[in-house]
């Protein structure tokens, strides 16, 4: 059964404090590994897909990497419009597992705060 | 209107009420899927459909009835639903159900009494 695991669950940061959110992950072969950000009652919003070990995707102060067992989404110098839910999700690879579905499995997330 | 929309946004109905929610997206996309947020959980996948056909029932209770009358419309037909039931429901699209990104649309706010 595919895991995602997301830590920590909260973090609060001050405006400027650079930090990392980490998403552990367990798949029978990773087709794609998913971040996205969710702002409070709203839809998640996609951010970055990751497809191997060693690739690593920007957007502005985001920075999302990848290795066989993790990915770390890094914040650098945060602002307050950086604070939102951030959910990571698994897609197996079903070359690999030979059964199963393309569905996605999201971990719960980790709600960062960012005070100015 | 782009990307998905969904409509009602909030949703309050009794335990004997019948209600639909509905999904539209405007990506030419061919794979709609149903998800339910419930606070503390993970997204929990409900239905999943590819080209108009089902493709995925993640053992969702009867109560819930989805429908797909064409690719860039999905409905969830709701009736006799419990106070559980109360969660955020999303809807999300992507090229095809082996694509890899799937986008949301805003979610309905669904409280039940």
């Amino acid at each position: 059964e595919d895991q995602v695991t997301q830590s920590p669950e909260a973090l609060r940061l001050q405006e400027g404090e650079s930090s990392s959110l980490n998403c552990s992950y367990t798949v029978s072969g990773l087709r794609g590994l998913f971040w996205y950000r969710q702002d409070p009652g709203k839809g998640p919003e996609f951010l970055f897909t990751l497809y191997s070990a060693g690739e690593e995707k920007e957007k502005e102060r985001l920075k999302a990497t990848l290795t066989k067992k993790e990915s770390f989404l890094h914040i650098t110098a945060p602002k307050p419009e950086d604070s939102a839910t951030y959910l990571c999700a698994v897609q197996r690879d079903l070359r690999h597992s030979g059964a199963g579905s393309y569905q996605l499995t999201f971990g719960k997330g980790t709600k960062l705060s960012v005070i100015p | 209107e782009t990307g998905v929309t969904q409509t009602p946004r909030h949703l309050v109905m009794g335990m004997t009420n019948k209600k639909s929610l509905k999904c539209e997206q405007h990506l030419g996309h061919n794979a709609m899927y149903w998800y339910k947020q419930s606070a503390k959980k993970p997204l929990e996948l409900m239905f999943v459909y590819n080209f108009k056909e089902q493709t995925e029932n993640n053992s969702v209770p009867s109560r819930f009835s989805p429908e797909c009358p064409n690719s860039s419309h999905l409905f969830l037909h709701l009736h006799t639903l419990q106070p559980e039931d109360s969660a955020l429901y999303l809807c999300a699209s992507s090229q095809d159900r082996a694509r890899r990104t799937q986008y949301f649309g805003p979610g309905t706010r669904l409280l039940v009494l």
